[in-house]
């Protein structure tokens, strides 16, 4: 199957600093890529949709402003953090189709965040 | 997407067959069942998808019944490794759409 990595895999961050996660898909290019995020304990979700060129779309209660969203070539789509806070801490998951774009969706290994 | 329903947790021996029931009574025609799994502190890993015939890859096999309003995972030969959250999602297979997670079944794999 498609392969998708993130980076960092884990990081701990002072509150009001920013962080920056990474997402690449390295066998196919992916026009459309997802950020889910996941508290302890609880089930994975869909903060934004992020479109190679163009604006991300984000899901409702999700700030556009502190989840800032890129996604500038077809194989990588960053979210950045803004202004982090320890109720941001959490276990953040991007994900994109294979080539096809519909069939299978892959997931990367996650990014934990901890904010001091 | 049709919503599916799933016990919250199984136990099963190490070496025996892991059954996981999937009830989803409202699917319509043209959605898929498609089984993820998440272990501890990592992204879901795809397993498996079927529209109506029962589907078998070297992970699993899918068993959709008749009416298509169930489907079953089934792991042949549990291991311990296959301890996890298994997530049965329903959806209409369509261009770039996001898939939607419910709460899923926690398996644990006995020793």
């Amino acid at each position: 199957g498609a392969v998708v990595s993130q980076h960092p895999s884990w990081v701990i961050c002072k509150s009001g600093t920013s962080v920056k996660i990474e997402c690449r898909s390295l066998d196919f290019q992916a026009t459309t890529m997802f950020w889910y995020r996941q508290f302890p304990k609880q089930s994975l979700m869909l903060m934004a949709t992020s479109n190679e060129g163009s604006k991300a779309t984000y899901e409702q209660g999700v700030e556009k402003d502190k989840f800032l969203i890129n996604h500038a070539s077809l194989t990588l789509s960053t979210l950045t953090v803004t202004s982090a806070h320890p109720e941001d801490s959490s276990f953040y998951i991007c994900s994109a189709y294979d080539r096809r774009g519909q069939e299978t969706q892959y997931f990367g290994p996650g990014t934990r965040l901890l904010v001091l | 997407d049709a919503k599916t329903t799933q016990p919250p947790s199984m136990d099963c021996a190490e070496g025996r067959a892991a059954n996981l029931p999937c009830n989803h009574s409202t699917i319509s025609g043209n959605e898929y069942v498609y089984w993820y799994r998440q272990i501890h502190s990592q992204g879901p890993q795809y397993i498996i998808h079927g529209l109506k015939n029962n589907e078998t890859n070297e992970m699993a096999s899918l068993i959709i019944t008749e009416d298509r309003k169930s489907s079953t995972l089934i792991l042949p030969h549990a291991t311990l490794r296959d301890t996890a959250v298994y997530y049965c999602i329903v959806r209409v297979v369509v261009r770039n759409t996001p898939l939607v997670f419910g709460k899923g079944t926690r398996l644990s794999v006995i020793a």
